[in-house]
């Protein structure tokens, strides 16, 4: 089965900008998305279909897509930004996948 | 406003049975696919099953399928999990999500603790 390698944790300075990568073979072909989940909250989709943000997320996120790697960009990091973040992708299988997961502190 | 809230979680013992419902609202129901995610205490989200808007087209994570079935009611705007010969590894908050166009996951509910122990 299909699968997606997010590093374990990000670290970055208020006001700064936040990379996270989800890498996949040929994930260039796919669409992914991305998801926020804050300490006891369900998770909230943030970037769909590679780089498109859903009404209320903040313009400082945005996605791209290409080769073997996505990104998620965080710019102007802030404090509220903390939360753990997964991408997904959807795979020929029919199944839905999801990556391990990049938990983003904010220094 | 979108609103999916789960029911039905609970203390279970291994081999044991327990039917997940999650209730929808704010949306045309019949007109979406929607999923069932779990999370295991501490780790990551797993996708567990999903079902077609007709319930035509249905589809399980290896790790559930044969113990698991996912059905859902479009005139009661409900979805459902049942799940069978349950394992410790089963133990998780199982969330339902509405689904969108590639399979991204537009709205989740507050998920249902299920726990599995003797």
């Amino acid at each position: 089965s299909y699968v997606l390698t997010q590093p374990p944790s990000v670290s970055v300075a208020p006001g700064k900008t936040a990379r996270i990568t989800c890498g996949g073979n040929n994930i260039g072909s796919k669409s992914v998305h991305w998801y926020q989940q804050k300490p006891g909250q369900a998770p909230v989709l943030v970037i769909y279909y590679d780089s498109d943000r859903p009404s209320g997320i903040p313009e400082r996120f945005s996605g791209s897509n290409s080769g073997n790697t996505a990104t998620l960009t965080i710019s102007r990091v802030e404090a509220g930004d903390e939360a753990d973040y997964y991408c997904q992708v959807w795979d020929s299988s029919s199944e839905r996948v999801f990556g391990g997961g990049t938990k983003l502190t904010v220094l | 406003e979108v609103q999916l809230v789960e029911s039905g979680g609970g203390l279970v013992k291994p081999g044991g049975s327990l039917r997940l419902s999650c209730a929808a609202s704010g949306f045309t129901f019949s007109s979406y696919s929607m999923n069932w995610v779990r999370q295991a205490p501490g780790k990551g989200l797993e996708w567990v099953s999903s079902i077609s808007s007709s319930s035509s087209y249905i589809y399980y994570a290896d790790s559930v399928k044969g113990r698991f079935t996912i059905s859902r009611d479009n005139a009661k705007n409900s979805l459902y999990l049942q799940m069978n010969s349950l394992r410790a590894e089963d133990t998780a908050v199982y969330y339902c999500a509405r689904e969108g166009g590639s399979s991204s996951l537009l709205d989740w509910g507050q998920g249902t603790l299920v726990t599995v122990s003797s």
